[in-house]
This record gives C-alpha cells, structure tokens and sequence, in this order.
C-alpha cells in the first residue's frame, strides 16, 4: 500500500494493496465521524463510524483511526479491489448538532487491476 | 425498496423557474436531512427535520429556498426563481436518532 499526505485529491493503488486515505477535520468539538464512498452518478454510502471516545474502529476490509490531538482521521482499506474505485468523504459531526454533517472534499480512489 | 427514494433524479430547467423536489425517507427514520453537492465537493448541509419540524437551516439555504415535511414523512424541497449557480445534486438523507445516515442517489438540478 501507499501512505499519502493529507487531503491529497487523488489516490492511484494496485488491485491488492492496501490503501491509506487521510482526511483533517475542523473542529475539536467535533464527537462523531463517518466515512462515506460515492461512486460517481449515486449518494455517498456509509462505510464506517468513529465516536470520539475511541481511536479505532474496524469493519470488513476496512479500519478507520482517529487521531484527536491533531485533529486527523484516516480509513485504511485493506487488499484494495477494483470495486474500491471512488471518491471517499469523511465527515464530522460536532456536539450539539443533531446531523449537521460536515463533509471534507473528498479523496479519489482508481484501483489498478 | 427499503432505501432513500428521491424525485426526480434529473431535473433541466430554464433560469427564473420553479423546481421542487421530492425525498421520501427510509420509514421507520424520523429525521431527515437535505444536503447540496457540487461537482468535486463534498455535501453541503441544508437542512434537517425531525419529524415534521425544521430544526436547522443552513446559512445556503437562502430565501429562494423552501423545504417543507407536513407529515413528518415525505419531505420536498423547492427552489424558486431558479439562478445558474443553483445547479447541483440535491441530496436527501435520513436516519433514526443518532445512527447511521443514508442518503438517496439525488436529484440533479441543471439550470440554462
């Protein structure tokens, strides 16, 4: 796999690798995160969630961390298919806002087969 | 279908028209959101409903823009007098309390 720097736009990786996907969030009252794939023409659709009281999380193929201290958030996807291949948002919810989800720019991820 | 269901999914309009569009949320989900996504930018927040009440709103959600839930069920959303900048997916999502967020596949504003 490849790490990348933050919010890098676009992120190229072999069909098997593991991939790093980066993401700086805003606001330190922020207490939820999610990471949603959008796969062009549809809606994003929910990865993986993250509560501030912790600083790991692990799905299918996927783990995000958080990293409260500098404010940085990361989704690790791992043996990267072609099927991977979209733009990925994390998004911040900040307490007291029951939903105002606050979406970064997004990270374009191409799998090579 | 279990999921978000939006109407229309594309809409063409000429500049100084009226849209509305339609969101029909998952339906057990009693909040339910609009957010507005331009091409190469993340959701932006519209605004949020739980059950029928409008609980926030957007500063982007200028005067020209209504959204209304009368029910506490469908939820529409109408643009009035249509400007080229409006163009965008208008997105709509719902969740229950504090869980997971599902969005529709949007509805496409291309304004001439």
């Amino acid at each position: 796999g490849e790490s990348v720097g933050l919010h890098l736009p676009t992120l190229s990786v072999q069909e098997g690798d593991n991939s790093i996907i980066n993401c700086a969030y805003s606001n330190s009252a922020s207490d939820y995160f999610i990471w949603y794939k959008q796969e062009s023409g549809k809606g994003p659709q929910f990865i993986i969630d993250i509560r501030s009281n912790m600083d790991k999380r692990q799905g299918q193929r996927v783990t995000v961390l958080l990293n409260k201290t500098v404010k940085h958030l990361s989704l690790q996807i791992a043996a990267t298919q072609p099927g991977d291949s979209a733009v990925y948002f994390c998004a911040e919810n900040y307490g007291g806002s029951q939903g105002n989800l606050i979406f970064g720019k997004g990270t374009k991820l191409s799998v090579k087969p | 279908d279990t999921g978000v269901s939006q109407d229309p999914r594309h809409k063409i309009t000429k500049r100084g028209q009226n849209v509305t569009f339609r969101c029909d949320p998952i339906s057990e989900h009693n909040r339910l959101y609009w957010y507005r996504q331009t091409l190469g930018q993340g959701p932006e927040f519209l605004t949020y409903f739980q059950n029928e009440a409008q609980l926030e709103k957007s500063r982007l959600l200028s005067d020209r823009f209504s959204a209304e839930r009368p029910k506490g069920s469908f939820s529409t959303l109408e643009i009035q007098r249509t400007e080229q900048g409006d163009s965008a997916m208008y997105l709509c999502a719902s969740r229950t309390g504090t869980g997971e967020l599902f969005f529709g596949e949007g509805s496409r504003l291309t304004v001439l």
